[in-house]
């Protein structure tokens, strides 16, 4: 049963554009919530974060927006670049005494030039 | 510091052999943890580490599986005997005690078994 879904395996968005990528979750214990990035033959990078008691954190160009009673959340890139061209994974973590992150399946995003 | 290092970046190996996959935490980190991902699954967490001590394991597919952490600085991931879809691609990771402290991760060891 996975707990963390992204039902979105690849997106394509023309340069300039702006990108959504989805996130569904299960787990109403989940209280924090992550997005990663990953570029072939690397390991993920951290990208941006969410608490939930918030429900929008901006860094730049990057915005996730948080939607609890969806158990959902969100992560916008305005505006996209082709270097943005990686898969993305949202993961989410209960906080407390348990550190192990859950990661959805991922999604590949193409930003076409 | 490095950043988290394993070795070896790639491993093919025959079926029925044994795999061993290693990592270097960054220092100072007290949690480390082991990942696989597979276009099916995503990224799966194996089996993580706190201060050495294995916490939660029950990621691990199965008895061939086994994982160590024999001091914070070495960790290894060993696969006895390998088969053929046990190929993927194997993370760690580490991160620290404070709040919310977000994972780093490490290349990554593409393992193939033919």
């Amino acid at each position: 049963d996975q707990q963390v879904k992204q039902n979105s395996p690849s997106l394509s968005v023309q340069e300039g554009r702006i990108s959504i990528l989805n996130c569904d979750y299960t787990n109403s214990m989940f209280d924090y919530f992550l997005w990663y990035k990953k570029y072939p033959a690397e390991g993920p990078t951290f990208l941006i974060s969410i608490s939930s008691i918030k429900d929008k954190n901006e860094d730049g160009r990057f915005t996730v927006f948080l939607n609890k009673s969806a158990k959902h959340l969100s992560l916008h890139i305005v505006p996209s670049q082709p270097g943005d061209s990686a898969v993305y994974f949202c993961a989410a973590l209960r906080s407390g005494s348990a550190r192990q992150l859950t990661f959805g399946s991922g999604t590949q995003l193409t930003v076409l030039p | 510091d490095a950043g988290v290092i394993q070795s070896p970046r790639h491993e093919v190996t025959e079926m029925g052999q044994e795999v061993t996959l290693r990592c270097k935490p960054i220092s100072g980190h007290d949690y480390l943890f082991w990942y696989r991902q597979t276009m099916m699954r995503g990224l799966e967490l194996l089996i993580y580490f706190n201060n050495n001590v294995p916490i939660d394991d029950s990621g691990m597919p199965e008895d061939r599986f086994s994982a160590k952490m024999p001091n914070a600085s070495f960790s290894t991931l060993k696969i006895q005997p390998s088969e053929p879809r046990d190929s993927a691609v194997y993370f760690c990771a580490s991160c620290g005690t404070g709040y919310l402290t977000e994972a780093f991760f490490g290349q990554g060891t593409r393992l193939t078994v033919v």
